[in-house]
């Protein structure tokens, strides 16, 4: 069954540095989020990505944060100058697109847990 | 802007119990996921609700939609140890792809 793969499981940066988290979308599917869990916290969208361009973006996505897609299959999330608030699992997630059939839903990644320290 | 709001917060019951979820939204939709979240790990898929008075059924667990009152229920039957988890209703807020608003999560604690 196709998933939604993310590297790496686990990233402990300093703050300051910058950090990519990679995920690799389910083939077919055309729709791309990230999200963010703070440990013991709600899930929190991110940003949602379609067609190579973002189209919606949370208040918590601000100039620190880029996302890209820089080949057929990867979907990036680029962290420029980590802070400590940051820590948290960064969940990646994908979504068909067939207006007609489909339900939307979104298949989750198995999470990066990034540690600022 | 969609709030979505789940009680209760923290659920201890024991095993062989019956027990409810209950997840409200603040404004209009037509779907409605659940996700279970096991401790460190992903968000696996529960249960799409795709319209008013949807009910899905999967084990001991059973789902149901009302969106004109936009409550949804998690419904817990003869509890298990194995069903311990956090459960999460989302609600997206738009048609379409759009971004999915979790609720608070229930934490769930089956007691032997």
């Amino acid at each position: 069954e196709p998933e939604v793969t993310q590297t790496p499981s686990h990233q402990v940066t300093q703050m300051g540095q910058e950090v990519i988290l990679r995920c690799v979308p389910i083939s077919n599917h055309l729709y791309f989020y990230w999200y963010r869990q703070i440990l013991g916290q709600k899930v929190e969208f991110l940003v949602s990505f379609y067609n190579n361009e973002i189209s919606e973006k949370s208040e918590i996505f601000d100039d620190q944060f880029s996302v890209e897609r820089p080949d057929g299959s990867n979907f990036t999330l680029k962290i420029r100058s980590t802070k400590l608030e940051d820590s948290a699992m960064y969940f990646c997630a994908s979504s068909e697109t067939v207006y007609w059939t489909s339900t939307y839903e979104q298949y989750f990644g198995p999470g990066t847990r990034l540690t600022v320290t | 802007e969609l709030k979505v709001e789940q009680n209760p917060l923290f659920l201890s019951m024991q095993e062989g119990k019956n027990y409810t979820i209950y997840c409200n939204y603040s404004t209009t939709s037509d779907r409605l996921y659940w996700y279970r979240q096991d401790p460190g790990k992903s968000l696996e898929s529960l249960f799409v609700l795709l319209s008013n008075g949807a009910v899905k059924q999967e084990g001991r667990l059973m789902a149901s939609l009302d969106t004109k009152a936009r409550l949804s229920t998690l419904h817990i039957t003869a509890a298990v140890h194995d069903l311990s988890a956090t459960y999460f209703c989302a609600v997206p807020s738009n048609f379409g792809n759009e971004k999915l608003t979790f609720g608070t999560g229930t934490r769930l604690t089956i007691i032997p």
